[in-house]
């Protein structure tokens, strides 16, 4: 059964600190590897979609890594800003049923 | 640019009182799903459709949740009778199509408290 776990929990940094969010599975039979940002009581917003057969995916501030042999996968936010304050969720997708299997997510908070 | 529509977006209803949820896909999703989202940890998928045919439910409590896709379009998540360990959000979400490359679009959710 796909596991999939996020450290740290929860994370404060002041503004402007480049940080690292990390999502591990322990199934590596991924069809994909979703990154999702969730407001306080909001829905969730995709942030960036990784395939199985890519390393690496950019947008603007942000960039997701995948190592699907290893089972992990990372989101790199630089320059943070208190904006980026959220819950960042990965999820991944399997081959075998293509549902969304998430973590329990990190919870960012970037002090001005 | 279009989004998945859900509704209500809160709502507060005595444990074994029926409750209905409501979602309407991007246009032209052929696949929608409902999550259920409790407090602190990840969305888990009750059911996903494809049209109007369940694909997958094997997490949902069928003996008091039911969902519906009648149309291959909007949906309907029930819960009847509603318990306080019901409390969560219930997301829904759409896409193109269940094995293509394309992203889930997540709708803003619905906040079920149970009392």
């Amino acid at each position: 059964k796909q596991e999939v776990t996020q450290i740290p929990a929860a994370l404060s940094v002041p503004e402007g600190e480049n940080l690292v969010l990390n999502c591990s599975f322990t199934d590596s039979a991924i069809y994909n590897l979703q990154w999702f940002r969730q407001d306080p009581g909001k829905g969730l917003t995709s942030l960036l979609l990784i395939q199985s057969s890519q390393r690496e995916q950019t947008s603007g501030r942000l960039n997701a890594s995948l190592d699907k042999s290893s089972g992990r996968s990372t989101l790199y936010i630089a320059a943070s800003q208190p904006g980026d304050s959220a819950t960042y969720l990965c999820a991944v997708r399997m081959d075998s049923s293509y549902k969304l299997i998430f973590g329990s997510g990190t919870r960012l908070l970037v002090r001005p | 640019e279009a989004e998945v529509a859900q509704s209500p977006r809160y709502k507060i209803t005595e444990k074994s009182q029926a409750v209905a949820f409501w979602c309407d896909p991007i246009s032209g999703h052929a696949t929608l799903y409902w999550y259920r989202q409790i407090l602190g940890q990840g969305p888990e998928l009750l059911v996903q459709f494809q049209d109007e045919s369940v694909v997958d439910d094997s997490q949902l409590p069928k003996d008091r949740f039911s969902a519906e896709r009648l149309k291959g379009v909007d949906s309907t998540l029930k819960i009847q009778p509603a318990e306080l360990g019901d409390s969560a959000m219930y997301l829904c979400a759409s896409s193109l199509d269940p094995k293509s490359r394309y992203e889930q679009y997540f709708g803003p959710g619905t906040r079920l408290t149970v009392t």
